[in-house]
């Protein structure tokens, strides 16, 4: 079964520091890994995506993640903070592409607080 | 830029009630999906459907939940008895090559 582990329910940096959220997976088989950020009291908004393609996928706002089959891990980076970072991010993991209708399983979320 | 919405944007009910929860997901997709998140727990995975039938549905859509796609452009969730734990904030999404989010039902059940 899919899973996905967020590690730090809340994170904090300061403005102009370097963003890391970490996010570790367990799949069968070749995953679709994710990146959503969630703004206060609005949807879910797609960050990134990795679909087998390059091991490095870059995203909207400056984040990118690093697809480690051997760590199981996608980690997402972002260079330097800005305040309108701020916000809930959630990785998720699905074991079929959009085109066979693949669910996403998210994990429990990491809160990025951004200090001035 | 094409997006989905959802209504009502907030649903407040009494126990035992039903409610229909409203989506239009992107003109062109070909899957939908409901997916819940419980105040302060992460998003999950309730259904999806595709060409006019339930492809996959978790073990929390029982049989007081249902899917329709009514017309050519709503896809509703009714959940027909309601619980105090069906409250959650409800996510209908839809997808071609990228799975795009509504903005979100918040459903209290008194």
């Amino acid at each position: 079964a899919q899973s996905v582990t967020q590690l730090g329910s809340h994170v904090s940096v300061s403005e102009g520091a370097l963003v890391l959220l970490r996010c570790n997976y367990s799949s069968s088989v070749p995953p679709y890994l994710f990146w959503y950020v969630q703004y206060p009291n609005q949807g879910l908004q797609l960050l990134l995506k990795y679909t087998s393609a390059a091991t490095l996928v870059k995203g909207i706002n400056g984040f990118e993640a690093e697809f480690k089959k051997s760590e199981t891990s996608f980690h997402l980076t972002k260079p330097s903070a800005h305040m309108s970072d701020a916000a809930e991010y959630f990785c998720a993991v699905s074991e079929s592409g959009y085109n066979q209708g693949g669910k996403l399983i998210f994990g429990q979320g990491t809160e990025l607080s951004v200090k001035p | 830029e094409p997006e989905v919405t959802q209504t009502p944007s907030h649903q407040v009910t009494q126990m035992g009630q039903e409610v229909i929860l409203r989506c239009v997901p992107i003109s062109n997709h070909l899957y939908f999906y409901w997916y819940r998140q419980i105040l302060g727990q992460k998003v999950e995975f309730l259904v999806s459907f595709y060409n006019n039938e339930i492809s996959e549905k978790s073990e929390i859509f029982d049989d007081q939940f249902s899917v329709e796609r009514p017309d050519g452009s709503n896809f509703t969730l009714k959940i027909r008895s309601t619980k105090l734990e069906d409250s959650a904030m409800y996510f209908c999404a839809s997808t071609w090559d990228t799975q795009y989010f509504g903005p979100g039902t918040r459903l209290t059940v008194l």
